[in-house]
C-alpha cells in the first residue's frame, strides 16, 4: 500500500502560468516533506521541504503548501518555464528518532510549454 | 561541492557474473544510501549506511551486497543477479542520517541483466 501517493501522473501548463502538483500521504507518523526534481538520466535534485510546523514555505517561484488534516500538500510553481520541464517526486520522512529514509511518491512529469 | 558520483553510467551483465557499483561523495556526509527504481516507478531505499554502519536493509536479497569501505565511498556488489533486478541504481549521502536530512542523488546506474 503506498504510503505516498502522486496521483497525477503528467501535467501540461503553459510557460508563465502556475504549475500545481499534489501530492497525499497516508502515514500521520510523518512529519517532514520533500520535493525532488529529476531531469532524464539524472538522479533526483532536492528542490523545496517543508515540516509539520508550518503550512507554507517558500523558495524563489517554489511554494510548498502543507495541509495537515488533510495529509495532502502541493507544490506552486510560478511563473513556469520550459525548463521546469521534468518529473517531480514527492518524498515523506520522520524527523525524530528515523534513519532519514525517505519514502517516494511515483511522480509527477511536468511539461511547460512555450 | 555538491556533487555525488557513480560509476559505472551503464551495466550489462550475465546472471552469473560478478560485478559492483560504486558512489562516492566529498560533502562530509556520513550517511549514504542506495535506492532502486524501476521504470514508472519511485525510487526504493535498499540500504542505508550511518556513519560506515549498515543501519537500515530494507529486507533485500542477498544476492546484493553493500560495502561501505570510508565514510566517502559507497559499493554494491552484485552476484547472481535475476533479470527482475535490471533497473536504475540511485546512491544518495545526507549530512547525519536523520530526519530532516536532505538528500543529494548521484546520476544512477543503469543496469541490465540478461
Amino acid at each position: 500500500d503506498q504510503q505516498v501517493k502522486q496521483n497525477s501522473p503528467s501535467l501540461s501548463v503553459q510557460e508563465g502560468r502556475i504549475s500545481i502538483l499534489n501530492c497525499d500521504y497516508t502515514n500521520s507518523m510523518f512529519d517532514y516533506f520533500l520535493w525532488y526534481k529529476k531531469y532524464p538520466a539524472e538522479g533526483p535534485t532536492f528542490l523545496i521541504s517543508i515540516s509539520s510546523i508550518k503550512d507554507k514555505n517558500e523558495d524563489g517561484r517554489f511554494t510548498v503548501f502543507l495541509n495537515k488534516s488533510a495529509k495532502h500538500l502541493s507544490l506552486h510553481i510560478v511563473p513556469s518555464q520550459p525548463g521546469d520541464s521534468a518529473v517531480y517526486f514527492c518524498a515523506a520522512s520522520v524527523l525524530r528518532g528515523s534513519q532519514g529514509n525517505l519514502i517516494f511518491g511515483k511522480g509527477t512529469k511536468l511539461s511547460v510549454k512555450p | 561541492d555538491t556533487e555525488v558520483t557513480q560509476t559505472p553510467k551503464h551495466l550489462v551483465m550475465g546472471m552469473t557474473n560478478k560485478k559492483s557499483l560504486k558512489c562516492e561523495q566529498h560533502m562530509g556526509h556520513r550517511a549514504m544510501y542506495w535506492y532502486k527504481q524501476k521504470a514508472k516507478k519511485p525510487p526504493e531505499l535498499m540500504f542505508v549506511y550511518s556513519y560506515e554502519k549498515l543501519s537500515i536493509n530494507e529486507s533485500v536479497p542477498s544476492r546484493f551486497s553493500p560495502e561501505c569501505p570510508n565514510s566517502s565511498l559507497l559499493n554494491l556488489h552484485l552476484h547472481a543477479l535475476q533479470p527482475e533486478d535490471s533497473a536504475l541504481y540511485l546512491c544518495a549521502s545526507s549530512k547525519r542520517g536523520q530526519g530532516g536530512d536532505e538528500q543529494y542523488f548521484g546520476p544512477g546506474t543503469r543496469l541490465t541483466v540478461t
